[in-house]
């Protein structure tokens, strides 16, 4: 099977300008996850989707906001762009089920790094 | 909510040395615990994982960590590291809906 694919995996934005990132989960996966990676906080969690909903969300403010669509692909906005921003937004998906108590394994991709000048 | 402590920043070791990677966990709750690996521009990949039953958990590349429910730790350990395993390592625990928490990561630096 393909693994987690996102596209770009390369970005440079201007501050106040919007992104899309976009994700593409394992065949047959329908959770898809996503986080931000930066040196300074490290690895955060910013929200989860199964089956079109948010099911889990982080402690981001609303610029950040993603949705999936039906055949489990997912893609995450964040608007008005901040030097902060700078990161790296991983993705994961895993075969999920509609219960979930955090058993699942997650399969990462290779990342987008974005970054804001 | 959980939390999660990697009590080494960064960890220098020669090769075929044998290595361990500290982590202890808080948490009231079932706990379910990760290690996840970082190599250089890459995404993160399992290496092992704690749900229940054995406290041993075997993992890939010759990995292991034990569940200490006492001490609240989850070390992670192999008895001979190659130049290959130079990476980032992350604990976490997982959280409904698919949310890992992880810890701020440990550089292992194998040496030859």
């Amino acid at each position: 099977k393909a693994g987690v694919t996102q596209t770009p995996r390369y970005l440079i934005k201007t501050r106040g300008q919007q992104v899309t990132l976009s994700c593409s989960p394992i065949s047959g996966h329908r959770s898809v996850s996503w986080y931000q990676q930066t040196p300074g906080q490290g690895l955060q969690f910013l929200f989860e989707y199964f089956s079109e909903t948010q099911r889990n969300k982080g402690n981001f403010p609303g610029r950040f906001s993603g949705r999936q669509f039906s055949n489990s692909r997912s893609e995450m906005n964040v608007s008005t762009l901040e030097l902060g921003d700078s990161a790296l937004y991983l993705c994961a998906s895993s075969p999920a089920g509609t219960k979930t108590s955090g058993t699942d394994t997650q399969y990462f991709g290779p990342g987008t790094r974005l970054t804001v000048l | 909510a959980q939390s999660v402590t990697q009590l080494d920043s960064q960890v220098p070791v020669f090769e075929e040395a044998p290595v361990e990677l500290r982590c202890n966990y808080s948490s009231s709750v079932s706990v379910y615990l990760f290690w996840y690996v970082q190599y250089p521009n890459q995404g993160l990949q399992l290496l092992l994982k704690y749900l229940s039953g054995s406290t041993l958990v075997k993992g890939i590349n010759g990995f292991e960590a034990e569940f200490n429910k006492s001490q609240t730790s989850f070390h992670l350990r192999k008895p001979s590291v190659h130049i290959s395993d130079t990476a980032e390592y992350f604990c976490a625990p997982g959280e409904y809906g698919n949310k890992l928490v992880f810890g701020a990561g440990t550089i292992l630096r194998v040496k030859s």
